[in-house]
């Protein structure tokens, strides 16, 4: 059973600064997504990642996927209090077939609270 | 705005009662996904289908069981409701054929609190 682990679950950090959020699966993966979720609203998605070594940025956000250490990282580069969000990665295992299967395993989710 | 349209937003009920949430995915997208989100949880997959036809399931209570119509719109049918199915029920969609990228759009959710 594919398992997603995302640490930490609870991050509070200072405007202006940098940190990483850390995102390990138990199973061999080519495809990885990044999303936010606002307290009580939809799940956005932030990256899609899909070859070993990629690596996405978007604003003041940075994702990457090292498939062999099936880990992948986000970094948030002198942090604002609009990211202050819960951010969960996901995955799909890779299967011979996934055609029209994008069954997404979600990790635990990281709470971030920015504090000014 | 994604694109996927679930409704209601918000329901109230009792235990013992059945309810139906309702899923329009993005336009062309044919696989819609069924998540719970409740605080104890986490995010859990329920069920998928693909073009009408049930392709994964995940930790899908026997209370509960879902369907997608001809016009891709989904359903998900909460019977004999407990307190524990108090959640948000998250419906996402994807797939408009090779160029997909396995990325799901999530949908506003529709939060049941069952009294």
């Amino acid at each position: 059973e594919l398992k997603v682990e995302q640490n930490p679950l609870f991050l509070s950090m200072q405007e202006g600064k940098n940190y990483t959020i850390y995102c390990n699966y138990s199973t061999t993966s080519d495809r990885l997504y990044w999303y936010r979720q606002d307290p009580g609203k939809s799940l956005e998605s932030l990256f899609v990642l899909l070859s070993n070594g990629a690596v996405k940025q978007e604003g003041r956000l940075m994702a990457s996927l090292d498939t062999k250490a099936r880990l992948s990282t986000l970094h948030i580069t002198a942090a604002v209090h609009d990211l202050s969000a819960t951010y969960f990665c996901a995955v799909v295992p890779h299967l011979p077939s996934n055609f029209g299967n994008e069954k997404l395993t979600f990790g635990t989710g990281t709470r971030l609270t920015i504090i000014p | 705005d994604s694109g996927v349209t679930q409704t209601p937003k918000h329901l109230i009920t009792a235990t013992g009662q059945r309810v139906t949430l309702r899923c329009s995915p993005r336009s062309g997208d044919l696989s819609v996904y069924w998540y719970q989100q409740s605080l104890d949880q986490g995010l859990q997959f329920l069920i998928q289908y693909y073009n009408g036809e049930e392709r994964a399931k995940g930790n899908i209570l026997e209370r509960f069981s879902a369907q997608q119509f001809p016009d891709l719109h989904s359903e998900l049918n909460l019977s004999s409701l407990e307190l524990g199915d108090s959640a948000l029920y998250f419906c996402a969609s994807s797939f408009r054929g090779s160029a997909n990228t396995g990325e799901l759009f999530f949908g506003e959710g529709s939060r049941l609190t069952v009294l």
